[in-house]
């Protein structure tokens, strides 16, 4: 069975980059009929999308937060990563990564079907 | 910016229906999916495609979509059914969230 597992540190300094890796365990990431994502939920709120991802030339980045993110895909080590530069207060929360599906049919996006236990991160002052 | 509209809450007495919407201008013409989140727990994936139930999820739940409105709905409700539920679509490339429904089991 799939599993997801964030990890990274829980504590990053306001101004510096928030780095987090992503460990794909039961299966292997570069399978063709799923992406990646990148979901983080900010204390008592609700979720907020930040990156889908395939490999390095499949990305697509919430534009809110496009100026500051970047992905990547280790495919020898079945992982992949976030890091969001320029972190604030505003950058802490729970975060996600999951399993996006793809329409068998003409490939578009379809639902975040495996997800995470979720790794907090608090950006301090 | 596409925007999906949840009531912030809903209550519902144990083994009644409950009922949640999610109101967007592009939902005719595009899926919805539901997300259950129970407190200091990851999301899980409920119904996807409006109205399909991933394997385990129970007959309970079921999802439907007229018009700009999808629609959760838990039938015989359960204490264990008390979280947060939100809703998502794609606008293309872009996933956008409702701002979620916290559902109460009185």
């Amino acid at each position: 069975q799939l599993q997801l597992q964030e990890s990274g540190p829980g504590l990053v300094k306001s101004s510096e980059t928030l780095s987090l890796t992503c460990i794909v365990s039961g299966g292997a990431i570069n399978w063709n009929n799923y992406y990646w994502g990148w979901i983080r939920q900010p204390p008592g709120k609700g979720l907020e999308w930040i990156a889908t991802l395939y490999d390095s030339g499949s990305t697509f980045y919430n534009p809110s937060l496009k100026s500051r993110v970047t992905t990547s895909v280790d495919t020898s080590k079945n992982q992949f990563s976030l890091r969001l530069t320029s972190v604030t207060a505003a950058d802490t929360a729970v975060y996600y990564c999951a399993r996006l599906c793809l329409h068998l049919e003409d490939s578009s996006f379809d639902a975040f079907d495996i997800w995470g236990q979720g790794t907090m991160v608090i950006v301090s002052s | 910016s596409y925007e999906l509209t949840q009531p912030p809450s809903v209550s519902v007495s144990p083994g009644q229906t409950a009922s949640i919407t999610c109101s967007g201008d592009k939902l005719g013409d595009q899926y919805a999916y539901w997300y259950q989140q129970r407190p200091g727990q990851s999301p899980i994936l409920i119904i996807y495609q409006d109205t399909k139930r991933p394997s385990g999820i129970p007959e309970r739940f079921s999802g439907s979509s007229s018009g700009n409105t999808a629609t959760l709905t838990i039938r015989g409700t359960q204490s264990m059914d008390e979280a947060e539920y939100y809703c998502q679509a794609w606008d293309s490339t872009t996933v956008v969230f409702g701002g979620g429904t916290k559902l109460t089991v009185l």
